[in-house]
């Protein structure tokens, strides 16, 4: 158990649709990332917050939008969904300072049907 | 913009057998290295990292890679697999100075047969 918690852990909707994933990070983590694993693009980085603020982005397309809330949890937002969106989505939270590692949460199974 | 090639989507060996997973890395600036793996149906798990200092680098359940500039390559091995090693390695690499995110490779299943 890596300390980071994601919900839902399945989620199934249909194409136009809006979704909110949200994550946890570990206790007194400040960075929250996000990443999306599918089998097309594998593994990549969409977006990381720290403390609040943005601090780097990836990959992530405009339809999609994320934040992080004072008490540090993050949400990810995807709208207008595609069926290229099905995807696992993973959200790592890390410890202030330089290359922290990067604590995995189990991820969101998302099908786009 | 860095990238990682893992050659081999599968490898399969025998239980106790040897193993090495390869991967090579491209970048402009330097990078630091990692190794994760993902059992199924869970998230990703560090295995092991390379920051700075010695190049041999030694993780959990007895796997070891090394850093290798001049080759652009941080392989992973272990002496001897088990069973439950069954999952898949992925390879991933940050730059220096250019935040924490991870660009990662695109995996290596690791089959281990009795």
């Amino acid at each position: 158990d890596s300390g980071v918690t994601q919900t839902p852990k399945h989620l199934i909707t249909a194409t136009g649709q809006r979704v909110t994933l949200r994550c946890s990070p570990r206790s007194g983590d400040l960075s929250v990332y996000w990443y999306q694993q599918s089998l097309d693009q594998g593994l990549q980085f969409l977006i990381q917050y720290y403390n609040g603020e943005e601090r780097a982005k990836g990959n992530i397309l405009e339809r999609f939008s994320a934040q992080q809330f004072p008490d540090l949890h993050s949400e990810l937002n995807l709208s207008s969904l595609e069926l290229g969106d099905s995807a696992l989505y993973f959200c790592a939270s890390s410890a202030v300072g330089l290359q922290e590692t990067q604590y995995f949460g189990p991820g969101t199974r998302l099908l786009v049907l | 913009a860095q990238s990682v090639t893992q050659l081999d989507s599968q490898v399969p060996v025998f239980e106790e057998a040897p193993v090495e997973l390869r991967c090579n890395y491209s970048s402009s600036v330097s990078v630091y290295l990692f190794w994760y793996v993902q059992y199924p149906n869970q998230g990703l798990q560090l295995l092991l990292k390379y920051l700075s200092g010695s190049t041999l680098v030694k993780g959990i359940n007895g796997f070891e890679a090394e850093f290798n500039k001049s080759q652009t390559s941080f392989h992973l091995r272990k002496p001897s697999v088990h069973i439950s090693d069954t999952a898949e390695y992925f390879c991933a690499v940050s730059e220096q100075g250019g935040g924490n995110k991870l660009t990662f490779g695109t995996g290596t299943q690791l089959k281990v047969e009795l």
